[in-house]
């Protein structure tokens, strides 16, 4: 039972470069997330899907895109890196969208570091 | 802004002692929920509560709401090595947008010496 797969686990990119995050579940979930996680700061919402061919912005959605590919994938792209998205990049996902209610499942996480 | 203050955010400790960690806010919350996430994965959730005075018991973790909803805590009976990691609580509070908002705490890093 896989749950929520990640890759890749580690990336270095440089300034400006482009890249796509890859998150897959494997739960029948409707509802998938990415979250940024910074020392001292908690996580912060970047964007959600709350349900299969929606989209929407969380709390820090600049410089982020994101494609919900079907049920199981939604994957997370950043088209020009900067330093300040250095972080640790998580998605979870929930069987439905009642936030602080409803249990999300979150993947093993991609350390991403933008010289 | 809501803002949810945890502490301590570093906790070391013995094995079998006993350890208290708070959440707390100016903010009222509809629910909180507190996580454990361990070196290298993601939060798992531990338990969810609703009601104001809630208080739920895993094992030897004991987490409690506030009357108002505005603070928790999360106590552990005779810590073990096993419970090492970092805890997070996360407010949520439906607000006026359509997927609501869930505050996460800074976290607090505990480590259980044997």
């Amino acid at each position: 039972n896989a749950g929520v797969t990640q890759t890749p686990k580690f990336q270095v990119l440089k300034t400006g470069q482009s890249m796509t995050l890859q998150c897959a579940q494997d739960m029948n979930h409707n509802s998938m997330y990415w979250y940024r996680q910074d020392p001292g700061m908690g996580l912060r919402l970047i964007y959600y899907s709350a349900s299969e061919g929606t989209t929407d912005k969380g709390e820090v959605p600049n410089g982020y895109n994101v494609s919900r590919l079907n049920k199981r994938e939604f994957s997370l792209r950043l088209e020009s890196a900067a330093p300040s998205q250095t972080s640790v990049y998580f998605c979870a996902s929930s069987e439905t969208h009642s936030r602080g209610r409803s249990k999300e499942y979150f993947g093993a996480g991609t350390r991403l570091s933008v010289l | 802004t809501q803002l949810l203050e945890q502490s301590p955010q570093f906790l070391s400790i013995q094995e079998g002692e006993n350890l208290t960690v708070y959440c707390n806010s100016s903010s009222v919350f509809s629910s909180l929920q507190w996580y454990r996430q361990e070196p290298g994965e993601g939060p798992v959730l531990l338990v969810t509560v609703v009601t104001g005075g809630e208080v739920k018991k895993l094992k030897r973790l004991t987490f409690q709401f506030g009357d108002a909803r505005k603070d928790s805590s999360l106590h552990i009976t005779a810590a073990q090595p096993g419970d090492t990691g970092l805890y997070l609580c996360a407010g949520y509070n439906a607000g006026g947008t359509s997927y609501g908002k869930l505050t996460f705490g800074q976290g607090t890093i505990l480590t259980v010496h044997p």
